[in-house]
């Protein structure tokens, strides 16, 4: 099946560092997701990207769409400790009809820690 | 615009009960599905409804099923509860592309 590797694992870093974290794929998604999870929460969507070359930024995230569809990376600039959590990449795929289906493959997530 | 509303947020059972757990989508959105998140496996898919109908379903037992009611309510079952289907079920409610969460049940099996 599809999979998605996700890293790093985890990262520990100072108050106002950047952050970089990607994910690759074996499959072509149609679509990449970028979430960030607080413990004992559901994921909250940061940035969605729907086609290969975007570039989106979202305040002081910035995600692209890799040019192969099979890979994604997410940029936190100026770190703050608010952004402490769990940040997952997901990609959908379609059908041959070009239906997105719901169904998101998740990578395992990169654990973000920031030092004040 | 509410949000993605699951119930109940915590529960215990016991190990052989069968448990059900609740999904309300955005208002407009047709598509739900259902995620297993534990800490070895990840967030895992079971199971997507569109207008009342599985449209697609993961790698699980056939004790986890699922339906959605024509108000794109969905609901989750899980019969014969083993210690393993400890987790946080998610739920998420699509449009045509971006996939919200709620904020999961977080079910225990003692």
């Amino acid at each position: 099946g599809q999979q998605l590797n996700q890293s790093p694992q985890s990262m520990f870093i100072q108050e106002g560092e950047d952050v970089s974290m990607n994910c690759t794929s074996s499959s072509i998604f149609n679509t990449w997701l970028w979430y960030k999870q607080d413990p004992g929460e559901g994921p909250v969507l940061l940035i969605a990207l729907y086609k290969a070359g975007e570039l989106t930024s979202n305040g002081r995230l910035t995600a692209q769409f890799g040019i192969t569809r099979k890979d994604s990376f997410l940029n936190i600039s100026a770190s703050i400790p608010s952004d402490v959590g769990i940040y997952f990449c997901a990609g959908r795929s379609s059908n041959a009809g070009g239906t997105s289906y719901g169904k998101l493959t998740f990578g395992q997530g990169t654990i973000l820690t920031v030092h004040p | 615009k509410a949000g993605v509303t699951q119930t109940p947020r915590y529960l215990i059972k016991t190990r052989g009960q069968q448990v059900t757990l609740s999904c309300s989508p955005i208002s407009g959105h047709r598509s739900v599905s259902w995620y297993q998140q534990t800490p070895g496996q990840g967030l895992q898919f079971l199971f997507e409804y569109f207008s009342e109908t599985q449209r697609n379903k993961g790698n699980f037992p056939g004790r986890f099923s699922g339906r959605q009611f024509s108000n794109s309510r969905s609901e989750m079952n899980v019969s014969t509860l083993e210690l393993g289907d400890s987790a946080l079920y998610l739920c998420a409610s699509s449009g045509r592309t971006e996939a919200f969460f709620g904020q999961g049940t977080r079910l225990t099996v003692v």
